[in-house]
């Protein structure tokens, strides 16, 4: 089992859409969640961080994290053309320093 | 402020050669992030540093693979010898004394080895 699953995509919404992308990781124990947009041949750019249960908005992005089911998910809300780009989720352990370990990405595209 | 500084943003070489890859991070920043990011295998953690000393190195693939960070701001990132199969982009990362986590990438450095 993968430390940090994401469903590869590529997830398709209509402009002005909710798009929802999703994420599971297998260490019970960890502390930090993150979610990074990278276009392609760009960098990853940090969108959206949390590190505890609920939600946290930010704009028209939205984090979920459940730690009970290992869940962390990002709402983009008003979908827009630029938002097309590569979802990565990102995990930190607790006790394992900042050995950060992402997911392989989920591509979003939003059509015009 | 300028985010991290990378160089060569492109290299080519043959394989046997000796590659070199330059970051420089954040200001102020006390943890130095090099990855890797090829298709099959996303970004994978190489190695990091706190404060210019390696914390976790068991990232790196094997000993052809070296890093170093010899002040707080610069770090190299040495494959000697390369191979076909180190083709990637390396990213360095840094992050700030916050201790929160978030990273800030450079632009990468696409290495090609043939």
């Amino acid at each position: 089992q993968k430390e940090v699953e994401q469903n590869s995509g590529p997830l398709s919404v209509p402009e002005g859409a909710i798009a929802s992308l999703n994420c599971t990781y297998s260490d019970r124990v960890s502390q930090s969640f993150f979610w990074y947009r990278q276009y392609s041949g760009k960098s990853p750019e940090l969108i959206m961080s949390i590190y505890s249960n609920g939600d946290k908005e930010d704009g028209r992005f939205t984090a979920q994290l459940n730690k009970a089911s290992q869940y962390v998910s990002l709402l983009i809300r008003d979908s827009q053309p630029s938002d097309s780009a590569t979802y990565l989720c990102a995990v930190t352990p607790r006790g394992g320093g900042f050995k950060t370990i992402f997911g392989a990405g989920t591509r979003l595209f939003v059509k015009a | 402020d300028a985010g991290v500084i990378q160089s060569p943003r492109h290299e080519v070489t043959e394989m046997g050669q000796e590659v070199t890859l330059r970051c420089k991070p954040i200001s102020g920043h006390d943890y130095l992030f090099w990855y890797r990011q090829t298709m099959m295998r996303g970004l994978e953690l190489l190695i990091y540093f706190n404060n210019n000393v390696p914390i976790d190195d068991s990232g790196m693939p094997e000993d052809r693979f070296s890093a170093k960070m010899p002040n707080a701001s610069f770090s190299t990132l040495k494959i000697q010898p390369s191979e076909p199969r180190d083709s990637a982009v390396y990213f360095c990362a840094s992050s700030p004394p916050a201790n929160t986590g978030e990273l800030f990438f450079g632009e990468g450095s696409r290495l090609t080895v043939l």
